[in-house]
């Protein structure tokens, strides 16, 4: 079945650092999802990148979508303590596949 | 708008047990998906339904079902719980079908412990 790996697992950074997690699908995806979950909390949709190639931004928060809408990734700039949390890509035919989620620690 | 809502929050079983959880969407959503989440396994998809009808299903025995009702509230049934159904249910309201192509609204989930 399909799979989605997400990388790294865990980041510990210094809170003003970048963070980056990658996200890689074994089949192309028509679309990807990406989701926030504070710990305790319930998964938060942040954003969805359909078209090959695209490059959404949110403030900090930059969702890139691979060319061959296999891979994605999420850049955090200048990371805050409200950014703590696991950020998780999904995608799949009809089902939503999700990856394992980057677990992002700040230290103050 | 109220958000997505499953009762309870909490539960215990012990094994052999069957299990029903509860979730109602938010109001005009149709569409309910049902996930579950362990440290193992991360969030893993259950099922969706929409209009009353399963419309998806993942990987899971046939010891977890589902339905929806009329007013698109949506039931989950673990009936048999062993100890590795211990983890949060979380359930997701979309406005349309198919659960990778909208903006899934997660509830607070159900957190069941099996013992």
């Amino acid at each position: 079945g399909q799979q989605v790996m997400q990388i790294p697992q865990y980041q510990h950074v210094q809170e003003g650092e970048d963070f980056t997690t990658y996200c890689n699908s074994s089949t192309t995806l028509s679309n990807i999802q990406w989701y926030k979950q504070r710990p305790g909390g319930h998964p938060v949709f942040l954003i969805q990148l359909v078209k090959s190639g695209e490059v959404k931004k949110q403030k900090r928060l930059t969702f890139q979508f691979g060319e061959a809408k296999k891979n994605s990734s999420l850049h955090i700039t200048a990371t805050q303590t409200t950014d703590v949390g696991t950020y998780f890509c999904a995608g799949g035919a009809q089902k939503l596949v999700f990856g394992q989620g980057t677990r992002l620690t700040i230290n103050p | 708008k109220a958000g997505v809502t499953q009762t309870p929050r909490y539960l215990i079983k012990t094994r052999g047990q069957q299990v029903t959880l509860s979730c109602s969407p938010i109001s005009g959503h149709r569409s309910v998906s049902w996930y579950q989440q362990t440290p193992g396994q991360g969030l893993q998809f259950l099922f969706e339904y929409f209009s009353e009808t399963q419309r998806n299903k993942g990987n899971f025995p046939g010891r977890f079902s589902g339905r929806q009702f009329s007013n698109s509230r949506s039931e989950m049934n673990v009936s048999t719980l062993e100890l590795g159904d211990s983890a949060l249910y979380l359930c997701a309201s979309s406005q349309g079908v198919g659960a990778s192509y909208n903006e899934q609204f997660f509830g607070p989930g159900t957190r069941l412990t099996v013992l």
